[in-house]
């Protein structure tokens, strides 16, 4: 069974670039959250992908968007790139079905760091 | 809204001493409740869950947790620790009612342990 992959690992831009995060689900999965961490922080929510449509989103502005695709990977995309934005970027997925919860397992990150 | 206290950004114990971090949280509805461990450079991996039912709960690695609701906390405890144990941990909650699953993490306790 293969786990949840992300990449790039790393990744530089400098101020007002865009940037694009991808995320590959843990077979079987049909739900993706992305998570921002800060450096010495926990995780903050971003938003989550369900059948293709966003599905909740946290306290991030309009210039943090996503996709999710039929074969359940996503993309996290960053326009406008701000120094603050420089974090891990974390993707989880999740099973959805009919009232079970849905346990999140996490990739590896992408490192985005804005200069 | 809910939230997560982690007291203690920062614990230190003997090998072989007894391992407890602490998690208190504030939720209006029943939780969910997850711990998290995080290595350097890695992304996070699922210890243990409580959902419902019995509220000592056995994780990977020997650790387990206690639910007790009457005190609004998930404390992790590990009878031994091991220097394979150091690492950050993070303590989560989410809803069970929500319809998005989303994970609300505290600022996390890395753990440190000496020879």
């Amino acid at each position: 069974e293969t786990g949840v992959t992300q990449s790039p690992t790393h990744l530089i831009k400098t101020r007002g670039q865009q940037v694009t995060l991808r995320c590959s689900s843990q077979s079987g999965h049909n739900t993706v959250s992305w998570y921002q961490q800060a450096l010495g922080q926990g995780p903050q929510f971003i938003f989550q992908y369900y059948r293709e449509e966003e599905n909740g989103r946290g306290n991030f502005p309009p210039r943090f968007s996503g996709l999710q695709f039929p074969n359940y990977s996503s993309e996290l995309n960053v326009n406008a790139l701000e120094l603050d934005d420089s974090a891990l970027y974390l993707c989880a997925s999740s099973k959805r079905t009919s009232g079970s919860t849905d346990t999140q397992y996490f990739g590896p990150g992408t490192r985005l760091t804005v200069l | 809204a809910q939230s997560v206290t982690q007291l203690g950004s920062h614990v230190s114990v003997s090998e072989g001493a007894l391992v407890l971090l602490r998690c208190n949280y504030s939720s209006s509805v029943p939780p969910y409740l997850f711990w998290y461990v995080q290595y350097p450079n890695q992304g996070l991996q699922l210890l243990l869950k409580y959902t419902t039912g019995a509220t000592l709960v056995k994780g990977i690695n020997g650790f387990e947790a206690e639910f007790k609701k009457s005190e609004t906390s998930f404390h992790l405890t590990k009878p031994s620790a091991h220097m394979s144990d150091a690492a950050e941990y993070f303590c989560a909650v989410c809803y069970s009612g929500g319809s998005n699953y989303k994970l609300t993490f505290g600022k996390g306790t890395l753990l440190t342990v000496n020879p």
